[in-house]
């Protein structure tokens, strides 16, 4: 592995389904990010995380839910999809949890919620 | 509020200059940060300011004015492969990134 990696690429999803997209980064980044991209909005974020064992909620965090069991794997689950959660997921990570660190970013999840 | 404002789209020639302008309105500031996407792909880190002033690299450069809550990126001697969108982000006061919904720059021949 070289950074940061997500999986699945792609998904389509019945709403009603629980999905876990996967974000495995191996810098040692001691922090983590998930974000959603939207066409015509900015990246939004959804959850972060600071250090393993820490998480918290970014600006839209209704539906979702992270967990950082250690330094690598940031793994965001959605327990119940609906359509509106239709989006491209972006997991980065950055050294430090401050907004003067350079964020690196996977290669995105596109989800499709029916 | 927190906003960020950029154009959405700019349309330039190869070989020329183009500058692409950000405005941000956040609670605090802790940096200023320039990406580049291309279609499809992640975004990538291009540039950094958090002291007012012009940061060169290579054929891009970014300023800063906090006074007035305003960056550029300039981009010199484009050429096809800067096709792309290019997103702001602000580090607001609980340093967290603010993102701008980014411009499409298309360069023609």
């Amino acid at each position: 592995i070289a950074g940061i990696t997500q999986a699945p690429t792609s998904q389509i999803l019945a709403a009603g389904r629980r999905m876990t997209l996967r974000c495995t980064q191996d810098m040692r980044h001691n922090a983590m990010y998930w974000y959603r991209q939207d066409l015509g909005l900015g990246l939004r974020l959804i959850h972060y995380s600071n250090t393993a064992g820490t998480t918290g909620k970014g600006e839209v965090p209704d539906g979702y839910s992270v967990s950082r069991a250690n330094t690598d794997d940031f793994p965001l689950t959605l327990a119940s999809a609906v359509p509106s959660q239709t989006s491209v997921y972006f997991c980065a990570s950055s050294d430090h949890g401050d907004s003067y660190n350079e964020q690196f970013f996977g290669p995105g999840t596109r989800l499709t919620v029916l | 509020g927190q906003n960020i404002d950029q154009p959405t789209e700019m349309t330039a020639t190869e070989g020329a200059i183009v500058q692409i302008n950000c405005t941000y309105q956040t609670s605090g500031f802790n940096g200023l940060f320039w990406y580049q996407q291309h279609a499809g792909e992640a975004p990538t880190f291009l540039s950094y300011n958090v002291l007012d002033g012009l940061e060169e690299k290579g054929r891009f450069s970014s300023f800063l004015s906090r006074s007035k809550g305003y960056s550029y990126l300039l981009l010199k001697e484009l050429q096809m492969k800067d096709s792309a969108s290019y997103l702001c982000a602000v580090g607001d006061s609980n340093y967290q990134l603010i993102w701008g919904a980014g411009t499409k720059l298309i360069i023609k021949p």
